[in-house]
């Protein structure tokens, strides 16, 4: 257990409205990352941050925003939802177990649909 | 650019045997980790297994094993006497060691179906 927490868990929304997930994290890793899970595609990384209030791009940004304030807290934003970001989306963070490398622990998820 | 190429979308095993997934990469990073993760119909990604670029051995976790052929440019998956809880979909990943930043580039995943 990575101590990650995914909130909402299922969302329904309306296009054109705005879309705020959480991703919360009680371990302090300074790596945390936003991915979208779509069929035929895997996971493609949305943005990721390095630390508090560093962030940057990933493969598949357009059309979202993300902030992290707080080292535990990272926040996925959709300002205005479209039909093709209906998704399940991710959280990650990296986390070093003795004697292993960094490795990507997931969060449970969050299935966004957008009518 | 970094590529992970999973060409089985749907396998199926006979309980007790052993399955291999197939992995295939493109890098031109001599460093990086490769990593295989494991997807149940409940939705959570599940960490299995990795191996380095470097790593001399191929890695190895209970019954999962990764068959690491470097010329290849491969990372396939072994699962040795399949359980039926292992029906999932499966995803290798690649982390390139010239980025401190951790991502992670996924394949488009394997079902795995185990017939009782």
């Amino acid at each position: 257990d990575a101590g990650i927490t995914q909130s909402p868990r299922h969302k329904v929304t309306e296009t054109g409205t705005p879309v705020t997930l959480r991703c919360h994290q009680t371990e302090n890793h300074r790596y945390m990352y936003w991915y979208r899970q779509d069929p035929g595609h895997g996971l493609r990384l949305i943005h990721y941050s390095y630390g508090v209030k560093d962030t940057d791009k990933g493969e598949v940004s357009d059309g979202y925003s993300v902030s992290r304030s707080k080292t535990e807290d990272f926040l996925l934003t959709l300002e205005s939802a479209t039909s093709s970001q209906t998704s399940v989306y991710f959280c990650a963070i990296n986390k070093r177990l003795e004697g292993s490398t960094d490795t990507q622990y997931f969060g449970p998820g969050t299935r966004l649909t957008v009518l | 650019a970094q590529k992970i190429t999973q060409t089985q979308p749907g396998m199926f095993v006979q309980e007790k045997e052993a399955v291999t997934l197939d992995c295939t990469y493109d890098t031109s990073d001599p460093s990086y980790g490769l990593f295989w993760y494991k997807q149940p119909s409940s939705g959570e990604m599940i960490f299995l297994i990795y191996q380095g670029s470097y790593d001399q051995q191929n890695a190895t976790e209970g019954r999962y094993s990764l068959n690491f052929q470097k010329a290849r440019k491969s990372a396939n998956l072994v699962i040795s006497a399949s359980q039926l809880g292992d029906s999932a979909m499966y995803f290798c990943a690649m982390r390139e060691g010239g980025s401190n930043t951790g991502k992670l580039i996924f394949g488009q995943g394997t079902t795995l179906q185990v017939k009782p």
